[in-house]
């Protein structure tokens, strides 16, 4: 059974950048199917994309976030990553990871990690 | 873009049935044809995908999910069905397509 789970800092400084990793277990991320994905979750804005990216290191990016954000994979580690940088307090969120199946005229989500909170305070 | 409405809320008794919705660029038909997924939120968890729905009703559910979910398409309007209502069934439901989220029903088992 695929499991994903996010790792990282709770507490982020503003104007620092923000790392979280997911680990994938019970399945491969080299895959030509699925995509691998970060989405987060306010009370403010509900649940919002934020980027996505293939094993092969295709990626896609949320327009509103685009300029700060970076997502990478490790296909050797099962793992791939967020980088988030100049932070705000409207980036205190939690963080989901997910994988992105493609839906025929949109891709949906299909797993997803248990999520961590990550709060952004000096 | 894309932009998928829900109802903040809706009700029912324990055991009955509840149908809720979700509404692709508010009625347009150019988004007729495309798919949505389903997503389970209970309190202080994680999203949790139940189903996809698509354009010609058929769905097909995540592992796991029972028989009392079902899925099914009108135009574009997408709607998830709960039956047999448990108190477990208690959650905010989203609706999602691509890199869009609906803005969650919050469900209530009376």
């Amino acid at each position: 059974q695929l499991q994903l789970q996010e790792s990282g800092p709770g507490l982020v400084k503003p104007s620092e950048t923000l790392s979280l990793t997911c680990t994938v277990s019970g399945g491969s991320l080299n895959s030509n199917y699925y995509y691998w994905a970060w989405v987060r979750q306010s009370p403010q804005k509900g649940l919002e994309w934020i980027a996505s990216i293939s094993f092969s290191g295709t990626t896609y990016y949320a327009p509103s976030l685009n300029s700060r954000v970076t997502i990478s994979v490790e296909t050797s580690k099962n793992q791939f990553s967020l980088n988030l940088n100049s932070v705000a307090a409207a980036d205190t969120a939690v963080y989901y990871c997910a994988r992105l199946a493609p839906s025929g005229s949109g891709n949906h989500f299909d797993n997803w990690g248990q999520g961590t909170l990550v709060t952004v305070s000096s | 873009q894309l932009v998928l409405t829900q109802s903040p809320s809706a009700s029912a008794s324990l055991g009955a049935s509840v149908r809720l919705t979700c509404t692709l660029n508010s009625g347009h038909s150019m988004y007729s044809t495309y798919a949505i997924a389903w997503h389970q939120q209970r309190p202080q968890k994680g999203p949790r995908y139940l189903m996809k729905v698509n354009s010609d009703g058929s769905h097909t559910k995540g592992d796991g999910i029972p028989d009392r979910f079902s899925g099914s398409s009108s135009g574009t309007e997408r709607y998830l069905t709960i039956s047999s209502l448990q108190s477990e069934d208690e959650a905010d439901y989203y609706c999602q397509a691509s890199g869009f989220f609906g803005g969650g029903t919050k469900l209530t088992v009376l």
